[in-house]
């Protein structure tokens, strides 16, 4: 079936823009899971949404970043007046039990 | 807080040679351990989990051994082919979070 997808594969921007990136999980997973991954680095988390319960908002680096999932399947990650070390990848992963399905990333680069 | 720390950072070696990936964590309160890779401009692919309760898993050229009490855990990779080229990560569960390494840069020349 399909994996994860994601829009746009990539995205340049301005400083100062807002930028919208877009996550279609696996049909029938119920957690949600947003990354980012700065160049040479691990993945950091963002925040994680599990059925209809208040998402994990721990992650998020400021309050300019923010996100939401709806109807429990597309999500979105919205970052407001972007910086220039927002430039990274942005990876989406859903799970329906332990293992995570990653999609293939935004790579968001702010100039 | 946990840590996780891959080295190498980078790795090249010739075809069909065995090689060992480490992964080592701070904190022993582990609820799982997973091995990714990673393909360039491409998502993470799982390739091995290892619960806590576990001490090795096998996917075929592939064996991940864990041991808990000293926060480390490797990967195997057997008769190493090109196609192996990729990045490797590994992340550790406390929970549904995964905290995660920084990777090993796998090159396997022809």
């Amino acid at each position: 079936g399909a994996g994860v997808s994601q829009s746009p594969s990539n995205k340049v921007t301005e400083k100062g823009k807002d930028v919208e990136l877009r996550c279609d999980p696996i049909s029938g997973h119920t957690a949600l899971y947003w990354y980012r991954q700065s160049l040479g680095q691990g993945l950091e988390f963002l925040i994680y949404f599990q059925g209809n319960s208040a998402p994990d908002k721990s992650g998020l680096p400021s309050d300019r970043f923010s996100a939401e999932r709806t109807g429990g399947s597309v999500s979105t990650l919205t970052i407001q007046r972007t910086q220039q070390e927002d430039s990274a990848v942005y990876l989406c992963a859903s799970s329906g039990q332990e293992t995570q399905y990653f999609g293939p990333g935004t790579r968001l680069l702010v100039l | 807080k946990q840590e996780v720390t891959q080295i190498p950072a980078a790795l090249s070696v010739p075809e069909g040679e065995n090689l060992v990936l480490n992964c080592s964590f701070t904190d022993s309160a582990i609820y799982n351990l997973q091995w990714f890779r990673q393909d360039p401009g491409k998502g993470l692919t799982s390739l091995l989990l290892i619960q806590s309760s576990q001490r090795e898993q096998t996917s075929g050229r592939l064996n991940a051994s864990l041991d808990k009490s000293s926060g480390r855990s490797t990967l195997y990779i057997a008769a190493s082919q090109p196609g192996d080229s990729a990045t490797y990560l590994c992340a550790v569960s406390g929970g549904y979070q995964l905290i995660w390494g920084a990777g090993t840069k796998l090159i396997i020349k022809p």
